[in-house]
């Protein structure tokens, strides 16, 4: 069964400009989950998306934004780069259940490394 | 505001013998304790988790207990092997204001010494 993958791998960007981050979960799994990792942040939760809605949200400005498609594959776009938005941006997917429970284990994609110049 | 701290952004510790990862959590609407463990270039991976209703976990080498009273957990990994160096996350989850937060600590990166 494959994996999560998230596209593309590597990328870099200035300021002022906007990115859009792919992700394709695990094959049945309905629930999207992104995060950004920082060095001193650790792992941020992002927003999560389930049927094509988005049902969770942490606290990131309205620059980020994301979706998700009927196949639940999903996108995230950050628009108006900053410096400090250079991360590491992970992907998770999982069945769908009640997310972040004991019932619903999240599977984390490679992760798509973002430098802002 | 850090709800989920690891203090120790490294451990060091000799092949076989026990490695303690510690996390410390703030708001108490949390019930569901989780820890990951990421290799470099790739994603966490779900390693053991345990619910608010427990003290402890077991699978195999790895062993997380709960202290709700101090707010405290930790993982166990004995005997420690040298495929064990990474990093680990300890994660907290709950319901708060009706969504469900889950929320990471800074991560430990340990070091398994042959």
């Amino acid at each position: 069964k494959a994996g999560v993958t998230q596209t593309p791998r590597y990328l870099i960007k200035t300021r002022g400009q906007q990115v859009t981050l792919s992700c394709s979960p695990i094959s049945g799994h309905r629930s999207v989950s992104w995060y950004q990792q920082t060095p001193g942040q650790g792992l941020q939760f992002l927003f999560e998306y389930f049927s094509e809605t988005q049902r969770n949200k942490g606290n990131f400005p309205g620059r980020f934004s994301g979706r998700q498609f009927s196949n639940s594959r999903s996108e995230m776009n950050v628009s108006t780069l900053e410096l400090g938005d250079s991360a590491l941006y992970l992907c998770a997917s999982s069945r769908g259940g009640q997310v972040h429970s004991s019932t619903d284990t999240q599977y984390f994609g490679p992760g798509t490394r973002l430098t802002v110049l | 505001d850090q709800q989920v701290k690891q203090n120790s952004p490294s451990l060091s510790v000799q092949e076989g013998r026990i490695s303690i990862l510690n996390c410390d959590y703030t708001n108490s609407m949390f019930d569901y304790f989780l820890w990951y463990k990421k290799y470099p270039a790739e994603g966490p991976t779900f390693l053991i988790s345990i619910s608010s209703i427990k003290d402890k976990n077991e699978d195999g080498r790895f062993t997380v207990f709960l202290n709700k009273s101090a707010k405290h957990l930790s993982l166990h990994i004995v005997p420690s092997q040298p495929g064990d160096s990474a990093v680990y996350f300890c994660a907290a989850s709950g319901q708060d204001q009706g969504a469900q937060k889950l929320v990471f600590g800074q991560g430990t990166r340990l070091t398994i010494n042959p």
